[in-house]
């Protein structure tokens, strides 16, 4: 089946402008998270949703973030008044419960 | 809160020879660990995953992990190391008691396989 699909693949942005970041999970899966990474790198958690639950937004680096999930489908990462260091890939991933997490395959992100 | 650290950066291997990323972790309940690969120009894959039961547990491509409740540790292994293992490896810890979903991933340890 599909798997993970995020876009825009690259995104070019102007400093202090907004960026959309989107995300499609598998079908069926409960859990959503996003991670940001930047070059050379590892994974920062940023933010997962649980089915009905209240997502755990702990991960995200300030209130120029926020991401939105409808259902158990799409999600939008949101960077408002975007900045230099908002530039890295951002990757979104979706599981079953607690198994393992199918990741996608990024969208990079370049402040300008 | 949960945290994951790997301690080497690199790790160089011949060929043929085994390898070993070692991976420590610390968290306040039970942990749920999980091993990623990531290749030049692909996305990460999951490799394997220790929940409960076995502490040797089996993943893809050969590789398999132990897990060691009084080291903390669920360092990876593999047999004899093939140049295409080459790519960018993260440990990755869950606390299943405390945590809910979050997922903590290591800094990456980047393996290179020398023919």
């Amino acid at each position: 089946g599909a798997g993970v699909s995020q876009s825009p693949s690259n995104k070019v942005t102007e400093k202090g402008k907004d960026v959309e970041l989107r995300c499609d999970p598998i079908s069926g899966h409960t859990a959503l998270y996003w991670y940001r990474q930047r070059l050379g790198q590892g994974l920062e958690f940023l933010i997962y949703f649980q089915g009905n639950s209240a997502p755990d937004k702990s991960g995200l680096p300030s209130d120029r973030f926020s991401a939105e999930r409808t259902g158990e489908s799409v999600s939008t990462l949101t960077i408002q008044r975007t900045q230099q260091e908002d530039s890295a890939v951002y990757l979104c991933a979706s599981s079953l419960e607690n198994y393992e997490q199918y990741f996608g395959p990024g969208t990079r992100l370049t402040v300008t | 809160a949960q945290s994951v650290a790997q301690p080497e950066d690199q790790v160089n291997v011949a060929e043929g020879n085994p390898l070993t990323v070692k991976c420590t972790y610390s968290v306040s309940g039970n942990p749920y660990l999980f091993w990623y690969v990531q290749y030049p120009n692909r996305g990460l894959q999951f490799l394997l995953k220790y929940i409960t039961g076995d502490n040797l547990v089996k993943g893809s491509y050969g590789f398999e992990a132990e897990f060691n409740k009084s080291q903390t540790s669920f360092h990876l292994k593999k047999p004899s190391a093939l140049v295409s293992d080459s790519a960018l490896y993260f440990c990755a810890v869950r606390d299943e008691d405390t945590g809910g979903f979050k997922t903590i991933f290591g800094a990456g340890t980047r393996l290179f396989v020398k023919a």
